[in-house]
């Protein structure tokens, strides 16, 4: 069946560190890829995006490769900051699947 | 991208009884979906809104325990029934959009209800 890996959390790291969360998927189709956050209590905001093989979504600083060889799709930043602070869910989405990671919390240390 | 508004944003109910969110969109949309955000989880999908017909419920889910409408292409409910304890979660509305005729898989989210059930 279709699901999502995601790296477990939580993620504390100190403010200027590199931040890597890993996410891998099986899904029926071709999926568009989503990374999504969730600021503490707030809703579900759109950090960026990926429809299609070897694309690069980026936002705010944060990137992620669509890899459909290896079917990942891991978040990057250079360096974080305290208000990146927020839990970051993976999400491949296609006509079938609505299906989201489980999320990775992140706390930023100043 | 759409405007999602939710009410209500947070509740406290009593054990047995049923509360209904209200989910009003910006725009016309095709796809209305609810999830359920349980304590410190990720998201699972309970049904699709369907406009003028019954909603596809999730594997797990069923209408007698959470009756949805759609009456119209901006505008759904979630009707929690009967609720427990375990009820206790975020409950989150959210629409996927058509782009010049072409379905980007987005979805964009309503700031979620918090129910709190004693």
């Amino acid at each position: 069946g279709n699901s999502v890996t995601q790296m477990e959390g939580p993620v504390t790291l100190s403010e200027e560190a590199f931040l890597t969360i890993n996410c891998t998927y099986t899904a029926t189709g071709y999926p568009s890829l989503f990374w999504y956050v969730q600021y503490p209590g707030e809703g579900l905001q759109l950090l960026l995006k990926a429809t299609k093989a070897d694309d690069k979504g980026s936002n705010k600083g944060f990137e992620a490769t669509y890899r459909k060889e290896t079917t990942s799709f891991h978040l990057e930043k250079g360096s974080v900051q305290v208000s990146d602070s927020a839990v970051y869910f993976c999400a491949p989405i296609s006509s079938v699947t609505l299906i989201f990671g489980k999320g990775t919390k992140l706390s930023v240390k100043p | 991208s759409a405007v999602i508004s939710q009410k209500p944003s947070r509740d406290i109910c009593q054990r047995g009884t049923s509360l209904t969110i209200q989910c009003q969109v910006d725009s016309q949309v095709t796809m209305m979906f609810w999830y359920r955000q349980q304590p410190g989880q990720s998201l699972t999908l309970i049904a699709t809104a369907n406009q003028g017909s019954e909603a596809t419920y999730e594997s797990g889910f069923v209408i007698d325990k959470f009756p949805i409408s759609r009456p119209n292409l901006t505008f759904s409910t979630l009707t929690v029934s009967n609720m427990s304890p375990e009820d206790s979660s975020i409950y989150l509305c959210s629409v996927r959009l058509l782009r010049q005729g072409s379905d980007t898989g987005e979805l964009f989210f309503g700031e979620g209800s918090r129910l709190t059930v004693l």
